[in-house]
């Protein structure tokens, strides 16, 4: 049982570059969730998605984009690279809305 | 006022020592909360759900204010294996999801 699966660990991108943030789950969680942490910060919600084909927005979704169009994978899209973008980003999922989430080891991304 | 507080320390104490970490939330519908664990570059783990009677998992020890929009977190006979960054989560704000402090972080030295 993998739980939820990023990729890549690392990446470095040029400003302007885009790139996609995978994330796969295989404990067939409805809800799936994308944070950033900065240094010394707590986690901040980017996105959400409460089901297969539901998305929405949470603390800080400029520049970012998601989808999900399967209830195992929810990909987090960058599309022009700032270097305010540099952070770990941790994808999440949970069975509802009780209990805690299970987190993915985070993908470091540094904008140069 | 943060929604989440905590004292982001760091915390550093002997083996063996007895710990407290604090968390104040200021949503007052809040309905679930944890402690997550985590490690230097590494994910958070959940560490304990909190209960409203308080609640024990080993060394670790759970409690919660609602009246004071409190929750601790106390860890007795520490060991080196604790020292990590201490993560007090609430579930609330507009959507209903977790909303996660900043962290406190423990040094168990030897």
């Amino acid at each position: 049982n993998a739980g939820v699966t990023q990729t890549p660990k690392f990446r470095i991108l040029k400003i302007g570059q885009s790139m996609t943030l995978q994330c796969t789950q295989d404990m067939n969680h409805n809800y799936m969730y994308w944070y950033r942490q900065d240094p010394g910060m707590g986690l901040k919600l980017i996105y959400y998605s409460v089901g297969a084909g539901i998305t929405d927005k949470g603390e800080v979704p400029n520049g970012y984009n998601v989808s999900r169009s399967t209830t195992e994978d929810f990909p987090l899209r960058l599309e022009l690279a700032a270097p305010s973008q540099t952070s770990v980003y941790f994808c999440a999922s949970s069975l509802d809305t009780t209990g805690g989430y299970t987190f993915g080891s985070g993908t470091r991304l540094t904008v140069v | 006022r943060k929604e989440v507080e905590q004292d982001p320390g760091p915390f550093n104490v002997p083996e063996g020592a007895t710990v407290a970490f604090n968390c104040t939330y200021s949503n007052s519908a809040s309905q679930s909360f944890f402690w997550y664990r985590q490690d230097c570059r590494k994910e958070p783990k959940l560490l304990m759900s909190v209960y409203s009677s308080g609640n024990e998992d080993g060394r670790f020890t759970a409690q919660l204010n609602r009246a004071s929009q409190y929750i601790s977190l106390l860890i007795r006979d520490s060991k080196l294996s604790d020292s990590a960054t201490y993560l007090c989560v609430v579930r609330g704000g507009s959507q209903g999801n977790l909303i996660f402090g900043k962290g406190t972080k423990l040094s168990v030295k030897p």
